[in-house]
């Protein structure tokens, strides 16, 4: 089963606008957040991190929300372009069993009409 | 700066062939190694994973087996693939616990 899980698997949005994607997880223990962004045919790439000593941590353009209370992950995406259109994963680095392994949801797919 | 090798891209089999997909790292020592297969619209499913030389786990029971020969070479393996074994298969490093993982390219395996 997948131990991270995501709201919408498809978000639409026009090009300058805000994007938020959102993630819920199931591990109260997981300590590390990924954010990875995937492009049609190709392997996921890294687009941010956050630790969970953090709540927010930014990036270009990106911005990554962590609230440990109710286990839920968000990415922003500032003034979004064509070029961010991909499917986007969240990802937890603990397995319930206490393995550190990058564990994904099962993706949110983000459409950027210009 | 390290990279990671998958190939092929795409591959075509039917079905009871054997199953060789190979994966090397370059520029790191002792990573961790991961083979993950996503189907169509999912996530990410974690099929095996290793921190070393010999030292593999399985996550899921399957069709699949996974090898380590040399530190920076993890080959995933099948003797008889089903059709249920179509998929795109991605391999990956990470270094330590709580770093980032590094994908290749994928797979396209299609079991006909």
């Amino acid at each position: 089963g997948e131990s991270v899980g995501l709201h919408l698997p498809t978000l639409s949005v026009q090009e300058g606008d805000n994007s938020i994607i959102n993630c819920a997880y199931s591990n109260s223990a997981s300590d590390y957040f990924i954010w990875y962004k995937q492009e049609s045919g190709k392997g996921p790439q890294f687009i941010i991190d956050i630790r969970s000593n953090m709540d927010k941590r930014q990036g270009q353009r990106v911005t990554v929300l962590l609230n440990k209370t109710v286990k839920h992950l968000s990415l922003q995406i500032a003034a979004t372009q064509p070029g961010d259109s991909a499917v986007y994963f969240c990802a937890e680095n603990k397995t319930p069993g206490g393995s550190y392994i990058p564990t994904f949801g099962r993706g949110t797919s983000l459409i950027v009409h210009p | 700066s390290q990279t990671i090798h998958q190939w092929p891209a795409t591959l075509v089999q039917p079905v009871g062939s054997p199953l060789s997909l190979e994966c090397t790292v370059e520029g790191t020592s002792n990573p961790n190694l991961y083979w993950y297969r996503q189907a169509a619209g999912r996530g990410l499913q974690l099929l095996f994973y290793s921190v070393g030389i010999g030292q593999i786990s399985s996550e899921v029971p399957q069709n699949l087996s996974a090898s380590r020969p040399q530190d920076r070479q993890f080959i995933l393996s099948s003797k008889k693939l089903l059709l249920s074994d179509s998929g795109f298969y991605l391999c990956a490093w990470s270094y330590g616990q709580n770093t980032e993982a590094f994908f290749g390219q994928g797979t396209r395996l299609t079991v006909v």
